[in-house]
């Protein structure tokens, strides 16, 4: 099993362009999110979605759109790149087991850099 | 809203000693799951412990455990015999049981931890 996977690890792009972060998982879990980590912020949610075919907000979802493409794949993308949006983004997906302590399982990240 | 709060931005140990990091949470859930996560500098998320709130036993994994004080809102995790390995970034999250809250993680702001050899 890859786990969950991202794509690319790294992209610069220039303010006003435009870009779509993959995110894949094997693990045939129902949920996934997108998060973003900024120095001394910690983790924020951005958008996630509890199953396929949903999608929600989360804490800091202006200027990102998410898709969910089929039960492995949740995508976010930047329609117009802002500077603020300079940032590392993880994907995580979470296991439902129906016991006790489901686990998020993170990606490897993306570092965005947005100029 | 739920917060967690980590109030030491960075914190550093002695190789073989202990050490403890601290998170405060708010919030008016009383059926909830608090992490530790841990993040090295290559960035990756892992997991290092759950507590679940309604068990009063503080959970232990290895050299890891917590203090939980669910009166006081408050979640340590204690290093024991900390190795160089445990240098990183930790993360504190706080999770309500509830799937009207989706399962969304809410983090703390992360404590740097520094171990010297």
């Amino acid at each position: 099993n890859a786990g969950v996977t991202q794509t690319p690890k790294f992209q610069v792009l220039k303010t006003g362009q435009s870009m779509t972060l993959q995110c894949a998982q094997d693990m045939n879990h129902n949920s996934m999110y997108w998060y973003r980590q900024d120095p001394g912020m910690g983790l924020r949610l951005i958008y996630y979605s509890a199953s396929e075919g949903t999608t929600d907000k989360g804490e800091v979802p202006n200027g990102y759109n998410v898709s969910r493409l089929n039960k492995r794949e949740f995508s976010l993308r930047l329609e117009s790149a802002a500077p603020s949006q300079t940032s590392v983004y993880f994907c995580a997906s979470r296991r439902q087991t129906g016991l006790a302590g489901d686990e998020q399982f993170f990606g490897p990240g993306t570092r965005l850099t947005v100029l | 809203a739920q917060t967690v709060t980590q109030s030491q931005p960075e914190m550093s140990v002695q190789e073989a000693e202990t050490v403890t990091l601290s998170c405060t949470y708010d919030t008016s859930e009383s059926d909830y799951y608090l992490f530790w996560y841990k993040q090295p500098p290559s960035r990756q998320m892992i997991l290092v412990i759950r507590q679940e709130a309604y068990k009063q036993q503080n959970a232990t994994e290895n050299r890891f455990s917590v203090n939980f004080q669910k009166a006081a809102k408050s979640f340590s995790l204690k290093i024991s015999d900390s190795q160089l390995g445990d240098a990183a970034m930790y993360f504190c999250a706080y999770r309500a049981n509830s799937g009207g809250s989706n399962y969304k993680l809410t983090f703390g702001k992360g404590t740097l931890l520094t171990v010297n050899p």
